[in-house]
């Protein structure tokens, strides 16, 4: 099972970019990247799936080396509610044991 | 769709009661799995059910259980509450084609004061 480390928690301000980066050095062969944002008291919501290269969609965009043991989640003009948490996620690990404390994001004015 | 609803949000309850949770995936989705999540952690896995079946099972007691219906909603019971179980329990499902690229949509979440 992958093991995934990630920033305990970022800053950014509004209007920037943000990218938060997770590094995943025995990912398997099979294993797809997903990603999660979860706000205070309620439920994660998924971001972004991707296996290779890059994934884009409406709310981000997920960059993924050829080597595949790291993945970048890039989320364009933060605004101050994307502040959140944010979790990545490898193979079956979004259904086992713990996801971690994931990287807590805060954008400021 | 309709997304996955828990019921209920909030719930307080004292030390050494039971509790059960429910949860409603979307439809069509036959994975269920239950999360504990407490201030200061990340999600900890509960259980999944897939099929009415306990597939997979994290490092909870056994005062921890929970069931799958025919009709894929799921139930969690907590017994002898003990003042640590205070947390947000989350319920997600997932329709499960490929395992390695398995999305989980999550409800609310009930929120378990135990006093």
């Amino acid at each position: 099972l992958a093991k995934t480390t990630q920033p305990i928690s970022m800053d950014s301000y509004e209007g920037q970019e943000v990218n938060i980066t997770c590094s995943h050095n025995n990912i398997a062969t099979n294993d797809y990247i997903t990603w999660y944002q979860q706000f205070p008291s309620q439920g994660p919501r998924f971001i972004i799936q991707g296996y290779k290269t890059k994934v884009t969609n409406e709310v981000a965009s997920l960059f993924i080396p050829a080597d595949r043991k790291s993945s970048t989640l890039s989320l364009p003009r933060v605004s101050l509610s994307d502040t959140a948490v944010y979790y990545c996620l490898v193979g079956e690990g979004n259904r086992k044991l713990i996801w971690g404390l994931g990287t807590s994001l805060a954008v400021n004015p | 769709k309709a997304g996955v609803t828990q019921t209920p949000r909030y719930l307080i309850k004292t030390r050494g009661q039971q509790v059960t949770l429910s949860c409603s995936p979307i439809s069509g989705h036959r994975s269920v799995s239950w999360y504990q999540q407490t201030p200061g952690q990340g999600l900890q896995f509960l259980f999944e059910y897939f099929s009415e079946t306990q597939r997979n099972k994290g490092n909870f007691p056994g005062r921890f259980s929970g069931r799958q219906f025919s009709n894929s909603r799921s139930e969690m019971n907590v017994s002898t509450l003990e003042l640590g179980d205070s947390a947000l329990y989350l319920c997600a499902s997932s329709f499960e084609t490929v395992k390695n690229r398995d999305t989980q949509y999550f409800g609310p979440g009930t929120r378990l004061t135990v006093l």
